[in-house]
């Protein structure tokens, strides 16, 4: 079945600082891939997708490339900020056969400090 | 435009007892599904729904119950309320794999 795993937090940086989240995924055909980001007390938002090999989405900074030669969508932000303390999921959504399943890597609590 | 709505935020229940997590869309999206949220846990597919008068099962569907009578409302019924049923419930709809979420509901079973 399909699977997402993705580095474990929490990941604490300093305002400014590179961020990466690292995600790997385990999918049969072509999957779309996506970030939600949770903010505390909230429910989760989407972030950033790509639907197809070499894709690269982006949002708010963020930035994420889908490589299917590794099974890799890992998330990127040259200048974190404060304000983007919170939890990313890491998600994969299977073929139409599959539904709009979505399948949800652990998720990696960042905090940024000032 | 609401989105997607939940209610209630917070819900305190004695094992055994019964209740329904109410979830409403206005987006008129046929897929609607319902997680559980469990610390270190990520999220956990509960019940789905494609539309109207489809259900089907995720991947910890056991102790749930849920319909689907209109495209607006994706309720979820506890049947007899487990402590291992103390979670965060998340409700969400779209389509295409991209969902919107609810706020959450935050229920304790004691």
């Amino acid at each position: 079945g399909n699977s997402v795993t993705q580095m474990e937090g929490p990941v604490t940086l300093s305002e400014e600082a590179f961020l990466t989240i690292n995600c790997t995924y385990t999918a049969t055909g072509y999957p779309s891939l996506f970030w939600y980001v949770q903010y505390p007390g909230e429910g989760l938002q989407l972030l950033l997708k790509a639907t197809k090999a070499d894709d690269k989405g982006s949002n708010k900074g963020f930035e994420a490339t889908y490589r299917k030669e590794t099974t890799s969508f890992h998330l990127e932000k040259g200048s974190v900020q404060v304000s983007d303390s919170a939890v990313y999921f890491c998600a994969l959504s299977g073929n139409k056969a599959a539904g709009n399943k979505l399948t949800f890597g652990g998720g990696t609590r960042v905090l940024v400090k000032p | 435009n609401a989105g997607v709505t939940q209610t209630p935020k917070f819900q305190v229940l004695k094992t055994g007892q019964s209740m329904t997590l109410q979830c409403a869309q206005d987006m008129n999206h046929e897929y609607m599904s319902w997680y559980r949220q469990d610390p270190g846990m990520g999220l956990r597919l509960i019940h789905y729904s494609v539309g109207a008068g489809i259900t089907d099962q995720g991947e910890v569907p056991n102790g749930y119950n849920v319909s689907r009578s209109t495209t607006e409302d994706f309720p979820l019924r506890l049947l007899s309320a487990a402590p291992s049923q103390t979670s965060v419930y998340f409700c969400a709809s779209g389509g295409r794999g991209e969902q919107y979420f609810g706020p959450g509901t935050r229920l304790t079973v004691t």
